[in-house]
Parts: structure tokens; C-alpha cells; sequence
């Protein structure tokens, strides 16, 4: 079975603490994406990549940073984390040859920063 | 910008009902289409896919359709059971790009 794993559920981090969020992906995608869920914000895109190396700012990137060394993994980076930061994150995949085109999701990690 | 509506943002059922779960995009230029369901605390579980050349897609009680002449689609469930008990969220992306824009669920409650 195919699969997006994030590599924790539940995370707990003090304020000013780097963070850490990996995404592996074992279906060779070109495509992943990091996403984070709000409760009346619905999900909105943090950063992304369509390949090894690359990588582009979503819509809400300040305070984090991305990085993708390996093709299967892309890992999210908080250099000081803040308690606005307190969020559901999603790491999400794709290829742009798979007709039709969709996202594969992973179980999202639950970082709360006190 | 794209923006994307799902209306209600809540419902309540009795089990057994046959119910329409709506969503719609300001730019109706949608390329792809995905709907998506979400336990509580859980990942996004993807339950239908309809690409640009489709207009709707089935599997098991679930029937999703798109109408890109209004930017609109809607996800029917049939016979409902306790067990559809989650968030539904639709996504679609438009031409020349691989990234899906969501709306923010409608939350669905099938009671017993």
C-alpha cells in the first residue's frame, strides 16, 4: 500500500526551540507539499517541491523553512518556534503523470508550541 | 484569486438519508477535482477524483460530480451510516498548476 508517513502524531515544543517535521513518501513523487489545518482556516500551503533541491514559498511561509535533499523525503522546518505556530500540519504528494492528478495525504503531525 | 466555498458547514442526519454536500470555486476554470474525507486528529483520505475530461465520478455510495461552467460540484452520499461520520473537504486545482486549493469542510454528523 502505498504511503505519505510523517514521522510524528503529536509533537510538544517550547517557544524559541528549531523544529523538525519530516515527510516520506514511498511512491517516487516528483510533488510534495507541506500544508498546515486551522480550525475556520481551512487547510493553507506552507511550502512546496516538484523536485529534488527545488523548492517554492506557498501562500503563508514566514517562520519556516523546507528542505528537500532525497526525493522521497521533504522536511519542514521551524528555526524558532512561536506559540502561533501551534497548528495541525499535513505533508501531502503527487506526480504530475498520474491521471487523474491528486494528492496522497499523510496522517499530519499535531505540534502544539508552549 | 481562487477561493473555495462548501456549503453547509455542518449537518446533522438521520442514518439512512441520502444527502449533498456542495463546494464552489470562484475561478471555474477547475482542472482536477478531489474530495476528500477527515477523521478527527487524522490525515486527509481521498475519496474521488475527477480529472478535466470527466464530468463525474462513482465508487460504492458516493457519487461526486463537477459543473465547470459554474465552478461547482457536488458530493452525493447515498443511504447514509454512522460510520460517514466526518469532515468532508473538496479541492481543485486550474490549468498550468499542480496545486490543489481547499475549501474548509463541511462537517458531517450521521446519527443512529
Amino acid at each position: 500500500d502505498v504511503k505519505v508517513t510523517q514521522s510524528s502524531r503529536y509533537l510538544v515544543k517550547r517557544t524559541g526551540e528549531k523544529v523538525f517535521l519530516e515527510c516520506v513518501q514511498d511512491m517516487d513523487h516528483e510533488n510534495m507539499f507541506w500544508y498546515r489545518q486551522d480550525p475556520g482556516l481551512g487547510l493553507r500551503l506552507i511550502y512546496f517541491s516538484y523536485d529534488v533541491k527545488m523548492k517554492e514559498k506557498g501562500d503563508i511561509p514566514e517562520g519556516y523553512s523546507v528542505s528537500r535533499e532525497k526525493k522521497e523525503r521533504f522536511s519542514l522546518i521551524l528555526e524558532s518556534a512561536s506559540t502561533n505556530q501551534t497548528s495541525m500540519y499535513l505533508c501531502a504528494s503527487s506526480s504530475p503523470a498520474q491521471v487523474p492528478y491528486g494528492y496522497t495525504f499523510g496522517s499530519g503531525t499535531r505540534l502544539t508550541v508552549v | 484569486k481562487q477561493e473555495v466555498t462548501q456549503i453547509p458547514a455542518a449537518l446533522s442526519v438521520p442514518e439512512g438519508e441520502n444527502l449533498v454536500l456542495n463546494c464552489s470555486f470562484t475561478d471555474s476554470a477547475i482542472y482536477n477535482l478531489q474530495w476528500f474525507r477527515q477523521d478527527p486528529g487524522k490525515g486527509l483520505t481521498s475519496l474521488l477524483l475527477i480529472q478535466s475530461s470527466q464530468r463525474e465520478q462513482t465508487s460504492g455510495r458516493l457519487n461526486a460530480s463537477l459543473d465547470k461552467s459554474s465552478g461547482r460540484s457536488t458530493l452525493y452520499i447515498a443511504a447514509s451510516q454512522p460510520g460517514d461520520s466526518a469532515t468532508y473537504l473538496c479541492a481543485g486545482t486550474t490549468s498550468g498548476t499542480y496545486k490543489y486549493i481547499f475549501g474548509t469542510g463541511t462537517r458531517l454528523k450521521v446519527l443512529a
